[in-house]
């Protein structure tokens, strides 16, 4: 059974930073590239960032380019995003997702962890 | 960047009605990569369909998508009462990945 778990979410203050973390597992985590798609509270489906199995290709929303960062750790079945000068927009639900096998659509989503960036 | 317009916002519709929902592309979608999402509340989106028209494993075959090029359509047709949710349609033909607003189905 495909499982993604995030973490790391939590309340900060604008300009600071979070790091979120994915684990998953029930499948070869390295066949896939991986992704972080981000729903505000009562708002509709944003992609935030992507990248390939290898890391040899990453790619951001412009929301989010140069402040954020995705990274893997193929050998602990690990996707991460590195947020950094977080504004109040940045307020979401981020879900770790994995792309289905013929494209870059998602198959299976984790539950999504909470951001909340507010004075 | 592709625009993808959903339409209609909302969606009225009695148990064992179809529900037809649009999704337009301000630009053509490169090999027809266009899929279909459902979400309950509370909870994470589900893949519905891929590829425009191909269903995702364990979708009932009441759900089918159609459409090419800057026009899609997702059809349900038979309403269960388990179908009214929030539906959106996401592009992975060209980067950025986006996604339409949403149609939302509620019960009549």
């Amino acid at each position: 059974e495909v499982q993604l778990v995030e973490s790391g979410g939590g309340l900060v203050q604008p300009g600071m930073s979070l790091r979120l973390s994915c684990a998953a597992s029930g499948f070869t985590f390295d066949d896939y590239a991986m992704h972080w798609v981000r729903q505000a509270p009562g708002k509709g489906l944003e992609w935030v960032s992507g990248i390939r199995w290898n890391s040899d290709k990453v790619a951001y929303a412009d929301s989010v380019k140069g402040r954020f960062t995705i990274s893997r750790d193929n050998a602990k079945d690990s996707l991460y995003l590195q947020m950094n000068s977080l504004k109040p927009e940045d307020t979401a639900f981020y879900y770790c997702v994995k792309t289905h096998v013929t494209g870059w659509c998602f198959d299976f989503w984790g539950q999504g962890t909470l951001v909340t960036v507010s004075s | 960047e592709i625009v993808l317009t959903q339409s209609p916002g909302t969606l009225s519709l009695s148990p064992g009605e179809r529900a037809t929902l649009s999704c337009r592309a301000s630009q053509s979608v490169s090999s027809n990569s266009l899929a279909w999402y459902q979400q309950k509340p509370g909870q994470a989106p589900r893949l519905l369909i891929y590829g425009a028209s191909n269903r995702a494993t364990g979708i009932p075959d009441r759900f089918s998508g159609s459409g090419s090029g800057t026009d899609f359509t997702l059809t349900i047709s038979g309403l269960d009462p388990e179908d009214f949710a929030g539906y959106y349609c996401q592009q992975y033909g060209s980067s950025p990945l986006t996604f339409g607003g949403g149609t939302k189905v509620e019960i009549k």
